[in-house]
């Protein structure tokens, strides 16, 4: 049962140009969502991530949006570098202590940026 | 660097062997969660700990174990291996349960 789901598995962009990732939950226990970047045999690191209460989240080129009435979440990365090309995991999560602490992943959008 | 420690980077093994891999959190991370990624699958949620104490339990199979010791690190023991098993495992950790996990390297387990 796949509570998190990105639809799109795979997304190619100009450099310089938006990429958007999109993402999409079904659990409205949820209440932290975040963005991993992941490169070919590395482990995901950690991007950005957005609390419930919030809308919006920005730091330097990537931009989270949240939501919460479409269960929809995307992430904007302006302008799109060689360097951003990974794979993008999506993942929520839910209160910290509970059943729902610890981090449910989408199957993740293969970002190319060509120059 | 994550901070979060996995030994060993490469494992390779025989069908109906037995493996361990080794996870040391963060400083200060209470949590410890591990991760498969088969080819082109996404990541699997195999286990959490939590101080010790298991949380919260994924697609793990019963061939599968982990356990997180006093000192936090964690072991994932993996037995009577199939060629299927092959993947990366990934582990990762938190301040608690839930919020940023900052992940390992991987190990990656080829099964022969």
């Amino acid at each position: 049962d796949q509570q998190v789901k990105q639809n799109s598995p795979s997304l190619s962009v100009q450099e310089g140009r938006i990429s958007i990732l999109n993402c999409d939950y079904t659990n409205s226990m949820f209440d932290y969502f975040l963005w991993y970047k992941k490169y070919p045999a590395e482990g995901p690191t950690f991007l950005i991530s957005i609390s419930s209460i919030k809308d919006k989240n920005e730091d330097g080129r990537f931009t989270v949006f949240l939501n919460k009435s479409a269960k929809h979440l995307s992430l904007h990365i302006v302008p799109s570098q060689p360097g951003d090309s990974a794979v993008y995991f999506c993942a929520a999560s839910g209160r910290r202590g509970s059943t729902l602490g610890r981090l449910y992943f989408g199957r993740g959008t293969q970002l190319t940026v060509w120059p | 660097d994550s901070g979060v420690t996995q030994t060993p980077k490469h494992l390779i093994t025989a069908t109906g062997q037995r493996v361990t891999l080794r996870c040391s959190p963060r400083s200060g991370d209470l949590s410890v969660y591990w991760y498969q990624q088969s080819l082109d699958q996404g990541l699997q949620f195999l286990i959490q700990y939590y101080n010790g104490e298991e949380r919260a339990k994924g697609n793990i199979l019963e061939r599968f174990s982990a356990q997180q010791f006093p000192d936090l690190h964690s072991e994932l023991n993996l037995s009577s291996l199939e060629l299927g098993d092959s993947a990366l495992y990934f582990c990762a950790s938190s301040r608690q349960g839930g919020g940023e996990a900052f992940f390992g390297q991987g190990t990656r387990l080829t099964v022969v």
